[in-house]
């Protein structure tokens, strides 16, 4: 399988506190995307980080890529409890059709009032 | 409201039966994507899309089939649907390659009894 892998599974936080998620992949990558499913609802879009680029920023989210060991990270600054949600990376490997991405299993993010 | 459109939302089908889930976007799209969600597995690319007429198998694509004959339009058909189909499928659209992120329809959620 060609998915990446989130890591943790679970995070429970308080509000005000930072969240961070990982995401590691396999082989290499054209860009990666990370999305916000809340419960019951589709996927959003929140970020694409490009693999010639090491850090991106849009609001209180940041993302980082490291491309020499494979992974990736998303930072949620000052966490709300509306932040609750399942996050999930998404890779476009390089080799791969273009545009076709492969998606992991997800993070599972509470945050607690 | 520009976006993807998903319908039905929910829909319990007899083992056996065919039916078509339909995924309609406004915001013309070339990239075009059906996948299916099921628990602790992440999303799954069952088949997609590169433009009207252009189809091509994901990683799950026995038991469905598609066409684009328009570039708006993008129905999934359910053969003769098995209990191993029961999921949420979630259908997606991106302009030009993915590389902007793709957009989410709100998802069928199928039961096959």
């Amino acid at each position: 399988s060609q998915q990446g892998e989130e890591d943790p599974q679970a995070l429970s936080i308080q509000e005000g506190e930072n969240a961070t998620m990982n995401c590691s992949y396999k082989t290499s990558i054209n860009n990666l995307q990370w999305y916000r499913q809340n419960s019951g609802r589709g996927l959003v879009h929140l970020i694409l980080i490009r693999s010639n680029e090491r850090e991106k920023h849009s609001g209180r989210l940041r993302v980082t890529l490291d491309t020499s060991k494979k992974s990736s990270s998303l930072l949620i600054t000052a966490s709300r409890a509306a932040d609750t949600a399942s996050y999930f990376c998404a890779t476009d490997y390089r080799g791969s059709t273009l545009g076709r991405l492969y998606f992991g299993r997800g993070t599972q993010l509470t945050v607690w009032p | 409201n520009a976006g993807v459109t998903q319908t039905p939302k929910f829909q319990v089908l007899k083992t056996g039966q065919s039916m078509t889930l339909q995924c309609a976007q406004d915001m013309n799209h070339e990239y075009m994507s059906w996948y299916r969600q099921d628990p602790g597995m992440g999303l799954r690319l069952i088949h997609y899309s590169v433009g009207a007429g252009i189809t091509d198998q994901g990683e799950v694509p026995n038991g469905y089939n598609v066409s684009r004959s328009t570039t708006e339009d993008f129905p999934l058909r359910l053969l003769s649907a098995a209990p191993s189909q029961t999921s949420v499928y979630f259908c997606a659209s991106s302009y030009g390659q993915g590389a902007r992120g793709y957009t989410f329809g709100s998802g069928t959620r199928l039961t096959v009894v």
